[in-house]
């Protein structure tokens, strides 16, 4: 069974930093992109980042570019995400979303999800 | 960047009603859209895959249809677990991979 567990989320103040991960089980985690992705009330749904199975591409939404850096260790199969220089409108759940395929390409999808781990950025 | 919009923003339906929900791409985006059910506190779920495959485990009341720029999810026959926000996504440029907005559906 698949299961992706993230944790690291929390209340931090703006201009702060957080590290978020991901815990995956259930499948061979290097075999396969993942992505983070975030939601809220207003914006609904936004993909954040996505990095292929090998780790050696990574991809960001163009809003947050230089702020967040995502990684992977395929041998420990976690997902993380760097985020630095915190903002109010980066509050949010973040999910951490698992994809059918190892690359980044046309067509991807998100075929298993996380619970997701809520971030606050509040002063 | 390209822009998904789904309407309606939210339905009343009942159990046993045939609903569609539509999902409109500014540009053509091929049957590069994926469609998804969200409950409430819980995590999105995939249900259709390349316009209109269906995921393994997806009861088959779920189908998918449309092309280019217009896509449409449809319930042949709703239940009451089916009642939840409902989210498509076009993958078509990487790697802005934009959402809807979201579909409510609500028991009537």
């Amino acid at each position: 069974e698949v299961q992706l567990l993230e944790s690291g989320g929390g209340l931090v103040r703006p201009g702060g930093s957080l590290r978020l991960s991901c815990a995956a089980s259930g499948f061979t985690f290097s075999n396969y992109a993942m992505s983070w992705v975030r939601q809220t009330p207003e914006k609904g749904l936004e993909w954040v980042s996505a990095i292929g199975g090998g780790g050696g591409s990574t991809f960001y939404a163009d809003s947050l570019r230089g702020r967040f850096t995502i990684s992977r260790d395929n041998s420990k199969n976690t997902l993380s995400l760097q985020m630095n220089g915190l903002r109010a409108e980066d509050t949010a759940i973040y999910y951490c979303a698992k994809t059918p395929r190892p690359t980044v390409t046309k067509g991807y999808c998100f075929d298993f999800w996380g619970q997701g781990t809520l971030v606050t950025v509040s002063s | 960047d390209i822009q998904m919009t789904q309407s309606p923003s939210s339905l009343s339906a009942s159990v046993g009603d045939r609903v569609s929900i539509t999902c409109r791409a500014s540009q053509d985006i091929s049957s590069y859209l994926n469609w998804y059910q969200q409950k409430p506190g819980k995590a999105p779920k995939l249900l259709i895959y390349a316009a209109s495959s269906l995921q393994s485990g997806v009861p088959s009341r779920f189908s998918g249809s449309g092309s280019g720029t217009d896509f449409t999810l449809t319930i042949s026959s709703l239940q009451p677990e089916d009642f939840a926000t409902y989210y498509c996504q076009q993958s078509y440029t990487i790697p802005a991979f934009s959402f809807g907005q979201g579909t409510k559906l609500e028991i009537k």
